[in-house]
């Protein structure tokens, strides 16, 4: 079955390191998505791709990077992690033009930064 | 900045009783809005959705109500179950041809339990 999965699941870090989460499906979505989510601040869109070599900026994008070289994978990375990145991550992907669908997510990858 | 806002923050129902969350959104280029359900440990998904033109949608016990002229948007679930006790995110999507096009924005969530 066609699926969308993360890694690592949990991750904990020390401040000012550089890390990077995996995001990879497999059906063939030409849209991809990060979020993350606090509590009290649902999901924030951090940074979406709606194809290879396309990438743009969400909403709370400082500190982040996202780079789409295929189809399957949008990784993303925190530069130089700080605690306010302390966070449950999720990845999403859509098909269509421009996520004219549903988004199908990831099961999350859990960061704690020290 | 939240165009979304959803209420309350979280929600305690009794088996067999009416669970009811609330959205108000600020934006009227929005032309799809979804809910998604998440359970602990789990992503999101999504559980039913509605556009403008229609004022409620209704699949099995889970009901949205949509009010155009007060920007608002509630979920309802009828005969809630412990099954149901999950997060509620209500979103919504910009309408196409703007810069936002595909871009969903969301609440901040509904932490909802269901007692036996």
């Amino acid at each position: 079955d066609a699926e969308i999965t993360q890694s690592p699941r949990h991750k904990i870090t020390e401040t000012g390191r550089q890390v990077t989460l995996a995001c990879h499906q497999t059906w063939n979505h030409n849209n991809m998505f990060w979020y993350r989510q606090d509590l009290g601040h649902g999901l924030r869109l951090i940074h979406y791709s709606y194809g290879v070599q396309d990438t743009n900026k969400g909403e709370v994008s400082d500190g982040y990077s996202v780079s789409r070289s295929n189809t399957e994978d949008l990784p993303l990375t925190l530069e130089s992690a700080a605690s306010s990145q302390t966070s449950v991550y999720f990845c999403a992907s859509s098909p269509g033009l421009r996520n004219t669908g549903e988004l199908f997510f990831g099961e999350g990858s859990r960061l704690t930064v020290l | 900045q939240q165009q979304v806002k959803q209420s309350p923050q979280s929600l305690i129902v009794q088996k067999g009783g009416i669970s009811i969350i609330n959205c108000a959104y600020e934006n009227t280029a929005f032309d799809y809005f979804p809910w998604y359900q998440q359970f602990p440990g789990k992503g999101p998904a999504l559980l039913i959705a509605i556009r403008p033109d229609v004022s409620e949608k209704k699949e099995g016990r889970f009901t949205i109500s949509f009010n155009k002229s007060a920007k608002q948007f509630s979920l309802h679930i009828m005969d809630s179950q412990p099954g149901d006790s999950a997060t509620y995110f209500c979103a919504a999507r910009p309408r196409a041809g703007g810069t936002s096009y595909g871009k969903l924005t969301f609440g901040q969530g509904t932490i909802l339990t269901v007692h036996p």
